[in-house]
């Protein structure tokens, strides 16, 4: 059973365009996390939300809307895609995000957007 | 300044060899550090957690001091699967975890 899964793995699609990507964890934790990793390979937190409230907006334009419709599932949608949005989107999951307790966070396979 | 530095190598080590990643952060109050470990084309996954007294996983070695804000990896005879990209990341409690740039290692044959 995959824990953290994202879907579509790939997208190519073409400026302008709206998209959006879904992910779904089934390990009970009520924390979840979008990164980006850019082309040098630097993670960078978008967002994080805790029991479906949006916790952290790390200055990330509004054309990026998430949404958690439970604390199981975070998607984002993107708007007017840019080719600057082309990058690796991961999505990830922490049973908290407090850190005293030394909890991992845990990865999805990660969207590849490319944008056209 | 980046809030987790690492140097980003590449390090290239014959197998067998002992290889060592440092990383420095600049939050204080980080309360919890990870080294994660990413192949190419997939997704971060943890190596292992580092606790203040140091701990140890096989192969693997990773120590905390805090006085300096300073976390290392030693990796011991190293394997040709170990060739990935080591990631340093901390959680300073604020429903976020912080990734250095990674830190590429090629353990040749």
């Amino acid at each position: 059973d995959t824990a953290v899964s994202q879907t579509p793995k790939y997208l190519v699609t073409q400026m302008g365009n709206d998209k959006s990507i879904k992910c779904e964890q089934n390990l009970g934790h009520d924390t979840m996390y979008w990164y980006k990793q850019d082309s040098k390979k630097f993670l960078k937190i978008m967002f994080s939300y805790n029991n479906k409230e949006l916790i952290i907006n790390e200055t990330v334009p509004n054309r990026f809307s998430p949404k958690s419709p439970d604390k199981a599932h975070l998607n984002l949608h993107i708007n007017s895609l840019e080719l600057g949005d082309s990058a690796v989107y991961f999505c990830a999951s922490s049973p908290t995000g407090q850190g005293w307790r030394n909890t991992e966070a845990f990865f999805g396979q990660g969207t590849r957007l490319t944008v056209v | 300044r980046k809030e987790v530095e690492q140097d980003p190598g590449p390090f290239n080590v014959p197998e067998g060899a002992t290889v060592a990643f440092n990383c420095t952060y600049s939050n204080s109050a980080s309360q919890s550090f990870f080294w994660y470990r990413q192949d190419c084309r997939k997704e971060p996954k943890l190596l292992m957690s580092v606790y203040s007294s140091g701990n140890e996983d096989g192969r693997f070695t990773a120590q905390l001091n805090r006085a300096s804000q300073y976390i290392s990896l030693l990796i011991r005879d190293s394997k040709l699967s170990d060739s990935a990209t080591y990631l340093c990341v901390l959680d300073p409690g604020t429903y976020k975890y912080i990734f250095g740039t990674g830190t590429r290692l090629k353990v040749l044959a």
